[in-house]
């Protein structure tokens, strides 16, 4: 299984709204990714987990909030978005989270619309 | 992060015509990826390179990594229409953690 999953595939919220979005990965990797993608431009990385912890976080603004309960699943809370915000959001995974030394497997992402 | 500058930002073609990204930094890289991303997907990792002046081929697909470790190349030979997409090149950040991408090659072919 090379597949990394993510949920919602399309999320619509008011700038009001609590939302969450969802990734997963079932190839015993140990280092995942969220990255943020503005049309025709490239992934921007937000936050890394290593063995389960917080190794990376880009200066991303509170209203993103990383969560990653244990090593085949990784969170990412929204809250308060602005219009900006709005993007496709992917997750990827790599094996020992030696990061740019190694594969990124990526998710199809979660297009996010915020109102 | 250690930028890579990525060009062209667009390339049409005719279906059975060459095509080629070339990617440049001004630091010596560990090492480069190239993703493929296809309209409306997500990036799909296609190489790794490491040594310098490596070359490695995936069919119709050369890859290159120059010999001061600054600068990488993709060359297609006769575009497919399925080659459709943006093509990126991706190094390493400082930290070593991040992947820094470049801006994309998108590739549009014509039958």
């Amino acid at each position: 299984d090379t597949e990394v999953t993510q949920t919602p595939k399309h999320l619509v919220m008011g700038m009001t709204n609590k939302k969450s979005l969802k990734c997963e990965q079932h190839m015993g990797h140990r280092a995942m990714y969220w990255y943020k993608q503005k049309a025709k431009k490239p992934p921007e990385l937000m936050f890394v987990y290593s063995y389960e912890k917080l190794s990376i976080n880009e200066s991303v603004p509170s209203r993103f909030s990383p969560e990653c309960p244990n090593s085949s699943l990784l969170n990412l809370h929204l809250h308060a978005l602005q219009p900006e915000d709005s993007a496709l959001y992917l997750c990827a995974s790599s094996q020992e989270g030696r990061g740019a030394l190694e594969t990124q497997y990526f998710g199809p992402g979660t297009r996010l619309l915020v109102l | 992060g250690q930028q890579v500058m990525q060009i062209p930002q667009y390339q049409h073609v005719q279906e059975g015509e060459d095509f080629t990204t070339y990617c440049n930094s001004s630091t010596t890289l560990s090492n480069i990826q190239w993703y493929k991303q296809r309209p409306g997907g997500h990036p799909v990792f296609l190489i790794q390179l490491v040594k310098s002046g490596e070359v490695k081929k995936q069919k119709r697909l050369t890859f290159q990594f120059g010999e001061a470790k600054k600068n990488s190349s993709l060359h297609i030979t006769a575009t497919q229409t399925t080659d459709v997409g943006t093509y990126f090149c991706a190094g390493p950040s400082y930290s070593g953690y991040a992947l820094n991408f470049g801006k994309g090659t998108s590739l549009l072919v014509t039958p």
